[in-house]
């Protein structure tokens, strides 16, 4: 079954850890996306990439890292450079960055700093 | 700037036909989305449009006018299992095609 894979489900990191989210999709799409939720919150773009070894800048990137090595994976490093890292992340894909294709997510990611 | 608006909360009775308004406001516009998404779950898509009218896809329906940056999103028939957060999101042609997400309004459904 096709579809987009995110690990762990539940982290919990001490300040000043870095910890990496894990996205994984086996749609073919070239397009992946983070987004960040807060109770309240609309969904918030952090980093995005159109195609492999490409990505850009999302809206709240600060405190974020990513890469796009190989086309089926889009794995995001919230660094202790983050000042309020507790939150809902998604992971989404879709066919490409530039036409109508809806985004496709993932189960999400909740990670907790203790 | 952008702007996406949408009721934060709606409650509606099980049976009945609730619509859920958004108004947006994006320096480019090539697509408006809506997603469902339930508690602690990942939002799934449910309709797009990107021309004037109305889409129909079941219980569901979504109306956009983009001369007045506004689409709405109509539940018909409600269930129990429609309770949940209803996002609408904008494609926007002037950011890379990013889509935008509104804060989502959160429907309660009553017996």
């Amino acid at each position: 079954d096709g579809g987009i894979t995110q690990s762990p489900k539940y982290l919990f990191r001490k300040e000043g850890q870095n910890v990496t989210l894990s996205c994984e999709q086996n749609l073919n799409h070239d397009a992946m996306y983070w987004y960040r939720q807060d109770p309240g919150q609309g969904l918030r773009l952090i980093y995005y990439s159109q195609i492999v070894n490409d990505f850009q800048k999302g809206d709240i990137a600060e405190g974020y890292s990513v890469s796009r090595e190989k086309k089926e994976s889009f794995p995001l490093t919230v660094t202790s450079a983050q000042k309020n890292p507790t939150a809902f992340y998604l992971c989404a894909s879709s066919i490409d960055g530039w036409n109508t294709g809806e985004l496709f997510f993932g189960e999400g990611s909740r990670l907790t700093v203790l | 700037g952008q702007n996406i608006d949408q009721p934060t909360e709606m409650t509606a009775t099980e049976g009945a036909i609730v619509q859920i308004n958004c108004t947006y406001q994006t320096s480019g516009f090539n697509g408006l989305f809506w997603y469902q998404q339930h508690a602690g779950e990942a939002p799934t898509f449910l309709s797009y449009n990107v021309l004037d009218g109305l889409e129909e896809k079941g219980r569901f329906s979504s109306f956009l006018s983009r001369s007045k940056g506004y689409s709405y999103l109509l539940l018909k028939e409600l269930q129990m299992k429609d309770s949940a957060s209803y996002l609408c999101a904008v494609r926007d042609s002037n950011r890379d095609d990013k889509i935008i997400f509104g804060k989502g309004t959160r429907l309660h459904i009553l017996p």
